[in-house]
């Protein structure tokens, strides 16, 4: 069974740099088909995709945030990863992370709280 | 940008027909999914490629996709369907989230 879970501080502050983890268990980050996907709910609204990427290590990102996210991929630890830059409270969301095959997100983590503030 | 549209709420009376819909240009040319996310969770896929459902989901979850339309039925909607369904597709190697529905069953 594939699992996802999140990880990484629960409060930066305004102008830093949002870092956070996407452990895999279950299945190889490696393996051919699947691409590996950062999403965010702000409080009380839809969901956004922010980007995902290969395990080859291509990345797509949403063109509202291209300039200032990261997204990574560490094969050794299996895991994933996001920075999201010059955060203000507008960035203040749910991030989950999820697994994309063939056009859909078939599993995801469930999710953490990420807080802007000073 | 490509842009998916969703009626903000839809309420159906138990065991009724819910049909909740997700408009877009030539939509019918892509593939549309659906998720179903109850309060304080992740979201859950309920229809993958248009009309297809994952193993688990109840047969009473149906889609369909053609022209400008994609749309999501629940037929004989329970109360434990009562959640947000936010629709997903894809342009140009980008994932695209409709702005999700509010399905009220009362």
């Amino acid at each position: 069974q594939v699992q996802l879970q999140e990880s990484g501080p629960g409060l930066v502050k305004p102008s830093q740099t949002l870092s956070l983890t996407c452990a895999v268990s279950g299945a190889s980050i490696s393996s051919g088909g699947y691409s590996w996907s950062w999403i965010r709910q702000p409080p009380g609204k839809g969901l956004e995709w922010i980007g995902h990427i290969y395990y080859s290590g291509n990345t797509y990102y949403n063109p509202s945030l291209k300039s200032r996210v990261t997204i990574s991929v560490d094969t050794s630890k299996n895991q994933f990863s996001l920075k999201l830059s010059s955060v203000t409270a507008a960035d203040t969301a749910v991030y989950y992370c999820a697994r994309i095959t063939t056009y859909y997100m078939d599993v995801w983590g469930k999710g953490t709280t990420v807080t802007v503030s000073s | 940008s490509y842009e998916l549209t969703q009626p903000p709420s839809v309420s159906v009376s138990p065991g009724q027909t819910a049909s909740i819909t997700c408009s877009g240009d030539k939509l019918g040319d892509k593939y549309v999914c659906w998720y179903q996310q109850k309060p304080g969770q992740s979201p859950v896929l309920v229809i993958y490629q248009d009309s297809k459902r994952p193993s688990g989901i109840p047969e009473r979850f149906s889609g369909s996709n053609s022209g400008n339309t994609a749309t999501l039925t629940i037929s004989g909607t329970q109360a434990m369907d009562e959640a947000d369904y936010y629709c997903q597709a894809w342009d140009s190697s980008t994932v695209i989230f409709g702005g999700g529905t509010k399905l009220t069953v009362l």
